[in-house]
């Protein structure tokens, strides 16, 4: 069965430290891969997503950035962290032919 | 560019009330996804509508798609306390939106 894993589950960074969040999917090959944000009470924001290894599209430019280095793998990444980085990211995989996005359990990042 | 409008942001409700949460979007949409989000959980997904005017059912879960594709409302009849979380629309799949999410509570 296909199993999607995130870690850190929980991040506390100080402000200009980098950041590197990654997600990994089990049991399938070549999904669509998705980044996500949520700050505390509110809706997702989509940051990145892929179609495929090496292929990123951003929908927020911001000082985050996201890698596709293996089919199964997504990462997103940050040189300096700021205040308002702060908030519950979310990675989804959408399986090939499918439209259903299935989400990780989340890293909940604080920046102090 | 396209957006996806949810309300209310809040509900609560006592038990055995119902609930709805509608979606309206500003530009036809060719599908729309619901999703339930549990307190400190992650999204998890729920039912896809396509067509226009579709109704579909899951238990005590009814969720519309409007005749234009434009709007979209997931009801549910007698809450119970396990209904508690967060609900969200989001479409089309082409080109995903979530709704800013409507946050049920439930008081037993």
């Amino acid at each position: 069965s296909q199993t999607i894993h995130q870690w850190p589950a929980t991040l506390v960074q100080p402000v200009g430290s980098p950041l590197s969040l990654e997600c990994t999917v089990e049991g399938t090959s070549n999904p669509n891969l998705y980044w996500y944000r949520q700050a505390a009470g509110r809706g997702l924001q989509l940051l990145f997503y892929s179609v495929g290894i090496g292929q990123i599209s951003s929908e927020v430019p911001q000082n985050l950035s996201a890698s596709r280095p293996q089919d199964r793998q997504f990462i997103l990444s940050s040189k300096k962290l700021l205040l308002s980085d702060s908030g519950f990211y979310l990675c989804a995989w959408v399986p090939s032919g499918s439209h259903t996005q299935y989400f990780g359990p989340g890293t909940r990042l604080t920046v102090l | 560019g396209q957006q996806v409008m949810q309300i209310p942001q809040y509900q609560h409700v006592q038990e055995g009330e119902d609930f709805t949460t509608y979606c309206n979007s500003s530009t036809t949409l060719s599908n729309i996804q619901w999703y339930k989000q549990r307190p400190g959980g992650h999204p998890v997904f729920l039912i896809q509508l396509v067509k226009s005017g579709e109704v579909k059912k899951q238990k005590r879960l009814t969720f519309q798609f409007g005749e234009a594709k434009k709007n979209s409302s997931l009801h549910i009849t007698a809450t119970q306390t396990t209904d508690v979380g967060t609900y969200f629309c989001a479409g089309p799949w082409e080109n995903m939106r979530f709704g800013a999410g409507t946050r049920l509570t439930v008081k037993p």
